[in-house]
């Protein structure tokens, strides 16, 4: 079965540095998407990305939020500048086509101290 | 602005028992609603998609239902075991072209031997 795969699968960083979270997508899935999850809440949309463009954002997803597609595979969610509230679960979706059900990595936690 | 909510919050139950689990959403403007299961610390596995047009889909010992007009969908499991065990999440698709999910907070289900 086809994989969203994410990397790392936990990192930790200084409040104040910059992180970049690295996702695979499965091969033949044209659209992207962001999610995360704060430890004890829900799993909350963050930004959705299509044909090299932003499709739709979450008031979450400020100007300390990037995404980017750099080459034919990978799907990476840069942040610039990370608080001590960025901490949380973030997942990596990709599907097919939109509407159509989702496909969710294994996630990658990260610690801001 | 979709709600989606999930009752009991928590469920315990004896091995083998059937069981089913809630979640009501308040726009009943869904394209989808899609079942997923989360293991402690781990990433989403999609279960079962529900487009808007269907009233329920079968995958094993798992079964969801649609009631869009009420903003109602159950997930049956059958038989339950301790490999069971998990949080699940229920989440909707608004209108077509979105791209963007609304979860639940989830249901943890944990079936003892």
């Amino acid at each position: 079965e086809p994989e969203v795969t994410q990397t790392p699968s936990h990192q930790v960083t200084q409040m104040g540095q910059e992180v970049i979270l690295r996702c695979v997508p499965i091969s033949n899935h044209l659209y992207f998407y962001w999610y995360r999850q704060i430890l004890g809440q829900k799993v909350e949309f963050l930004v959705s990305f299509y044909n090299n463009e932003i499709s739709e954002k979450s008031e979450i997803f400020d100007d300390q939020f990037s995404v980017e597609r750099p080459d034919g595979s990978n799907f990476t969610l840069k942040i610039r500048s990370t608080k001590l509230e960025d901490s949380a679960m973030y997942f990596c979706a990709s599907s097919e086509v939109p509407n159509y059900g989702y496909t969710f990595g294994s996630g990658t936690r990260l610690t801001v101290v | 602005k979709q709600e989606v909510t999930q009752i009991p919050a928590a469920l315990s139950v004896p091995e083998g028992e059937n069981l089913v689990l809630n979640c009501s959403f308040t726009d009943s403007a869904i394209y989808n609603l899609q079942w997923f299961r989360q293991d402690p610390g781990k990433g989403l596995t999609s279960l079962l998609l529900i487009q808007s047009s269907q009233r329920e889909q079968t995958s094993g010992r798992l079964n969801a239902s649609l009631d869009k007009s009420s903003g109602r969908s159950t997930l049956y499991i059958a038989a339950s075991q301790p490999g069971d065990s998990a949080t699940y999440l229920c989440a909707v698709e608004r209108v077509m072209g979105a791209q963007k999910l609304v979860f639940g907070q989830g249901t943890r289900l944990t079936i003892n031997p």
